[in-house]
């Protein structure tokens, strides 16, 4: 049984430039959500995905953008990168109608530098 | 807004003696509280949990406590090894949903 598997592991960006990270979620679950984690800091909420559609989002930026596919995977496009936008990206999958149990499963996460 | 303190943010301890990180949160929505442990490189691995109808939750040598009145909850490690040596998260969410609001972390390191 796979777990919550992200790619690519490692990505370097300049200034200005549009990145794309996707995820794959544990088998059986259907709800994905994305993490911003900075160096130093704990996970900060960048929105989830479930139907294929945004279903709750933190307090992010536009340029930050998903999407979710019908077999559930997912993708993370940030746009107009900048240096702060660097970090270990997380995502994490749950299952909707265990909602009340709350349960995530994180991947491993996308490092990404912003140069 | 939603916040989680957590403290400390570093804390050194001999092999053998206890760790105690502690969190406190804002929203008193929150009724589920996990703790995650993450290696250097690898993802947050979950370690124990606790919800707002229980007020401790014990795992071996791991232990939750959460004191819904004060909005604390504290996480116990006692006889600590070296390979307990990571940075724990602590984290705040409610039923009905995913998003979770996590504290800033505390670095364990446990010395030989």
């Amino acid at each position: 049984d796979a777990g919550v598997t992200q790619s690519p592991t490692h990505l370097i960006k300049t200034r200005g430039q549009q990145v794309t990270l996707r995820c794959s979620p544990k088998s059986g679950h259907d709800t994905v959500s994305w993490y911003q984690q900075a160096l130093g800091q704990g996970p900060q909420f960048i929105f989830q995905y479930y139907e294929e559609e945004e279903r709750q989002r933190g307090n992010f930026p536009d340029r930050f953008s998903g999407h979710q596919f019908p077999n559930y995977s997912s993708e993370l496009n940030v746009n107009a990168l900048l240096l702060g936008d660097s970090a270990l990206y997380l995502c994490a999958s749950s299952l909707l109608v265990s909602l009340a149990k709350n349960i995530q499963y994180f991947g491993a996460g996308t490092r990404l530098s912003v140069l | 807004g939603e916040n989680v303190e957590q403290h400390p943010s570093t804390l050194s301890v001999q092999e053998g003696d206890s760790a105690v990180i502690k969190c406190t949160y804002s929203d008193s929505a929150s009724n589920y509280f996990p703790w995650y442990k993450q290696e250097l490189g690898k993802r947050p691995q979950l370690i124990i949990d606790i919800r707002s109808n229980v007020g401790e939750k014990k795992d071996q040598r791991i232990a939750v406590t959460l004191n819904k009145t004060a909005k604390h909850f504290s996480l116990h490690i006692t006889e600590t090894q070296p390979e307990d040596s990571a940075v724990y998260f602590c984290a705040a969410t409610y039923s009905g949903t995913y998003k979770y609001i996590f504290g800033t972390g505390t670095r364990l390191k446990v010395l030989a």
